[in-house]
């Protein structure tokens, strides 16, 4: 199986900072990286298509980049209804493993 | 507009079954690839099952040989069964559409599934 480790787990940020995750995986998976947001309670949201396509109706604040192992996930100005916890996903096989999360929280 | 609306979860006892439907609209399930996804409680994304358009399913390693997914094309609802259940499966459990890249772009609201005597 595909092994995908996110990083930071958690990180404070204020409204306004760029805030930056990142999502390695254990082998190439091309561009086969998706992101998703996830408020408590909520359902999670698709964000980033294949490393770097923004979702339609994402605000163009996020973007994605990376290809291979090493992918990121950036929030150039972070807003009040960012604070969330962010997932990476591969699906270049099956299992189509997920990252462990990065919650991102008010400083 | 593309929605998909879970029912079947409960609570139930260990070594018990349950079956997850997953009503779709706006879009044809027989002619997507179709997704199962459990949250336990505090806990991350895991994901459980896939089957493709084309009918060949999969499984998470966990679920193998327990959990069965399938669909109903007359009724274009989805279905995870899911037998001899354990504490460990307590979770809520979303399906999902593989759309572009396989990425899961249209997503259930959830059902919760507690396992416990």
């Amino acid at each position: 199986d595909i092994q995908v480790t996110q990083s930071p787990s958690s990180l404070s940020a204020s409204v306004g900072d760029r805030v930056t995750i990142t999502c390695r995986a254990s082998q190439s998976i091309s561009n086969y990286l998706n992101w998703y947001q996830q408020k408590p309670g909520k359902v999670p949201r698709l964000l980033i298509i294949a490393a770097s396509s923004l979702q339609s109706g994402v605000p163009s604040r996020f973007s994605g980049s990376g290809s291979e192992t090493d992918f990121t996930l950036t929030i150039s100005s972070l807003q009040p209804e960012d604070f969330a916890t962010y997932y990476c996903q591969q699906t270049y096989n099956i299992p189509r493993t997920f990252g462990q999360g990065t919650k991102v929280e008010i400083k | 507009e593309v929605q998909l609306v879970e029912s079947g979860g409960g609570l139930v006892q260990p070594g018990g079954s349950l079956r997850l439907s997953c009503a779709a609209s706006g879009f044809t399930v027989s002619s997507s690839d179709m997704t199962w996804v459990r949250q336990a409680p505090g806990k991350g994304l895991e994901w459980v099952s896939l089957v493709y358009a084309g009918g060949t399913t999969y499984y998470a390693d966990s679920m193998k040989g327990r959990f069965s997914i399938s669909r109903d094309n007359s009724k274009n609802t989805l279905y995870l069964q899911m037998n001899s259940l354990r504490a460990e499966d307590t979770a809520v459990y979303y399906c999902a559409r593989e759309g572009s890249g396989w990425a899961m772009d249209y997503w259930g609201q959830g059902s919760l599934v507690t396992v416990s005597s």
